[in-house]
This record gives C-alpha cells, structure tokens and sequence, in this order.
C-alpha cells in the first residue's frame, strides 16, 4: 500500500515564508508532485519532482528527498490569495495518490 | 481546449438510485482518473483507464460502482443502488504525463 503525511493545517502572515512538509511510504515510487485547491474549486498542478534536490517556479519551489521518503513545498512572498488546501501526491505506476492535504491560512 | 469536462455538475438523487457521471477529458490525454472527495479530505483514488483499458481499481471501491471508457475519449462512472455515504465530489483527471488536469467535478448528494 502507500501512505502520506502532511500537517494538516499552517498557518502564516502575509509576505512571509512557509514550508508543507510530506513524506511518504510506497512502492513503486516515480515522483511527488504537489497540488493547489482553493475552496469550492478544483485542485491544480504546481510541481513535480522525479530527482532529488529542489525545484522552482517563481514563488513556489519543491524539494524531494528519495533517501529520506520526504519533499516540501515551499511558498514564498505569501500573498492572501495562497490560502488555499496545499496536497502532496506520489506517482506510482501511472497512478497518483493523494496526501489528505494541508489547510494553509495566511494573515494580513 | 477547454480542459476536462465534467456533467452534470450537481446530482441529488435519493438513495437506492443508480446514477451516472460523465468526463471528458482533454483530448490527446492518454491517461483518466476517477477520484472521491470529501470535505476536509484528498482526492481519493477510484480507478483509472490508459486509454481504453481500466488498468487499476481501488480496493475500496464496492461492487455497485463501475467505470467505462469506450473508446478512449469520454469516460462514465455509474453508482448502483447509491447509499448515503456515497455522498461525495466526484473528479475527474486526465494526464499525458506527470500533470493531472482536473475537471470541476459532479457534486453527488444522496437523500
């Protein structure tokens, strides 16, 4: 089976940093990727991550370590519209299983 | 593209009923996946075709829950004899490679 852990909620100010931490237990493990869902919509791709080390995309950047069953998001500049339910998902043969995700809150 | 379509995008229906969901996926995606959501909770994996071949199925799936793809394009998935706790999200992606596309979902509310 595979599982993944991530807290279940963070909560952070406004322009400041956050990290989501997740990790992991599978077989067949291809990548982790991490997804967006604002409240009433639905989730979107942010990353994805098959090496190790760390990825970026403009404020948001995502780290896989495969030794260490274990990856981040990382938001930076925080903006009041991140808040949003941040997931971590495995891809395992062609499959994608999603973590139970995490509730991030921003304050002004 | 329009991306992933789901219809209808709400369905109330009282329990015993068999309903049917439908995805269209974006079109030169190869892979499509079922997925459950509740509030509070992840997208919980169902099943998912490669192409027209329904390659895996969550053990946690019942009986009364059936996919199709016939032909590789749209995708349904019906509920038998719904019960209560059926009452879910119900999502649909679709992916070349490693991003899933989601649709909006068919929110199903059994009474």
């Amino acid at each position: 089976g595979q599982s993944l852990e991530q807290p279940s909620e963070v909560t952070a100010v406004e322009g400041a940093i956050v990290q989501i931490n997740c990790t992991y237990q599978t077989s067949g493990f291809y990548g982790l990727s991490w997804y967006q869902q604002h409240d009433g919509g639905a989730p979107t791709f942010l990353s994805y991550n098959a090496l190790d080390g760390l990825e970026e995309t403009g404020r948001f950047s995502s780290f896989l370590s495969r030794s260490d069953s274990y990856g981040y998001l990382l938001l930076q500049e925080l903006q009041m519209k991140d808040s949003a339910s941040y997931f971590c998902a495995v891809c395992r043969d062609d499959k994608i299983i999603f973590g139970k995700g995490t509730r991030l809150h921003i304050l002004p | 593209d329009t991306g992933v379509s789901q219809n209808p995008r709400h369905k109330i229906t009282k329990r015993g009923q068999n309903v049917t969901f439908r995805c269209d996926p974006i079109s030169e995606h190869n892979r499509l996946y079922w997925y459950r959501q509740t509030l509070g909770q992840g997208p919980e994996f169902l099943t998912y075709f490669q192409n027209e071949a329904q390659l895996e199925k969550s053990r946690l799936l019942s009986d009364r829950f059936s996919a199709e793809r016939p032909k590789g394009s749209f995708s349904t998935l019906e509920i038998q004899r719904t019960e209560q706790g059926d009452s879910a999200m119900y999502l649909c992606a679709s992916s070349k490679q490693t991003e899933a596309f989601f649709g909006q979902g068919t929110r199903l509310t059994v009474v």
